[in-house]
This record gives C-alpha cells, sequence and structure tokens, in this order.
C-alpha cells in the first residue's frame, strides 16, 4: 500500500524558517520525481517545486525560488522542503505528492498545514 | 505571466455530462503540455484522475475521459454522480520541468 505522510507544519512569524519532511512508502521511492504542491485554505492547487529521483535536479515555482530548498534522502525514503524568508502568503496547506507517469502527480499525501502570521 | 484557465464553476444534472475545459493564456494546449486532471472532494486530498492527455488513472471509472478540444485539453464526465461533486483541477507541463495548475472549477451535481 502506497503511504505519504507529510509533517513538520505549524505556526512560524514572518521572515521564519521551516522544514518540512515527507516520508514515503510502498512505491521505489529513489526512482520517482517528487513534488511539492501548496493550497491556501478554500483557493487552488499551487505547484511549488520538484525534484527528480537522483535528487540532482530541482525547479521551482517563481513565487519560491531563492527561498524554498527541496532535498531527498532515498536512504531514509524522505522529501524535504526547507523553507526560509517566510511571508504571510506563504500559509498554506502543503502536500508532499510523487510524480506520475507524462509529467503528472501520482501518489498525495493528506497534507500539513503552514501559517505565517506575527 | 502565463495562466492556465478553467471554468471557475459548472453545473451538471445527475445522470448527465459535463466538459470542463483547461486553456492557456498565451496559447493553445497541445499533447505536449501533457496534461493531466485532478479531483478534489471537499477537506480530502486532491485524487489523480487522468494523465497525458487521455490516460485513466489505476481505479478511475471509464465515466471520466480526457481529450484536447479544439485549443484546449477537456475533461469529460458523463452519468454524473451525486459524489462527482468537487473541484477538478488541470495541470500542464510548461517546459524547463516546471508545471502548473489551472484554478479549478467546482461542479455543483443537482
Amino acid at each position: 500500500e502506497v503511504q505519504v505522510v507529510e509533517s513538520g507544519g505549524g505556526l512560524v512569524r514572518p521572515g521564519g524558517s521551516l522544514r518540512l519532511s515527507c516520508t514515503a512508502s510502498g512505491f521505489p521511492f529513489n526512482t520517482y520525481w517528487m513534488h511539492w504542491v501548496r493550497q491556501v485554505p478554500g483557493e487552488g492547487l499551487v505547484w511549488v517545486s520538484h525534484i527528480d529521483g537522483a535528487g540532482s535536479g530541482t525547479t521551482y515555482a517563481d513565487s519560491v525560488r531563492g527561498r524554498f530548498t527541496v532535498s531527498r534522502d532515498n536512504v531514509k525514503n524522505t522529501l524535504y522542503l526547507q523553507m526560509n524568508s517566510l511571508r504571510v502568503d506563504d500559509t498554506a496547506v502543503y502536500f508532499c505528492a510523487s510524480g506520475g507517469r507524462a509529467y503528472s502527480i501520482g501518489y498525495w499525501g493528506q497534507g500539513t498545514l503552514v501559517t505565517v502570521s506575527s | 505571466q502565463t495562466v492556465v484557465t478553467q471554468e471557475p464553476s459548472f453545473s451538471v444534472s445527475p445522470g448527465g455530462t459535463v466538459t470542463l475545459t483547461c486553456g492557456l493564456s498565451s496559447g493553445l494546449v497541445y499533447t505536449t503540455h501533457y496534461p493531466s486532471w485532478y479531483q478534489q472532494a471537499p477537506g480530502q486530498a486532491p485524487r489523480t484522475l487522468i494523465y497525458n492527455t487521455n490516460i485513466r488513472s489505476s481505479g478511475v471509472p471509464d465515466r471520466f475521459s480526457g481529450s484536447i478540444l479544439g485549443n484546449k485539453a477537456a475533461l469529460t464526465i458523463a452519468g454524473a454522480q451525486a459524489d462527482d461533486e468537487s473541484d477538478y483541477y488541470c495541470l500542464l507541463y510548461m517546459g524547463g520541468d516546471i508545471l502548473l495548475f489551472g484554478r479549478g472549477t467546482k461542479l455543483t451535481v443537482l
């Protein structure tokens, strides 16, 4: 059974940092792209970042480039999102998801809420 | 800045057929955008329905189908059921390993 579980969300002040983690099982983690997608409550999905299976290739949405860093540990089957210089508009539920076939998204986690507020 | 366009809302009668579309502010949607579609019920994580324009994800009923219609990607739901009432998002590959979601369509079944 595939499981994707995020952790690390919480309340942080503007300008602060937070690291999200995502543990995956039930599929060959090291061969899959992984993504972060976020969603402001009541609004739409926004793709944030991807990392390839080896961890050597990463891309970011313009809104987070230079502030967020995605990484992975294929021994621990874990994906990370280091978020620095957080802003109020980074407040969202952050979903971890595997890449699917043909540039799609396959398996989704349940999300972790990040709230940036003073 | 390129925007992926979707109808904000749509309504369908139970048993009816509805087609949701996914366009690009900058031009046409092609199969090389690898359009995919996701269903998100209230309070739930998204679920993958369609990838690579028209391939159903495992376990997705054949009432759901994807295509390119004119200059847009399209998701057609036939025989609409009450539990199809959800938000639907398309996702496009924009090149350079960058993906972009549409803003979603809220589907009401009534």
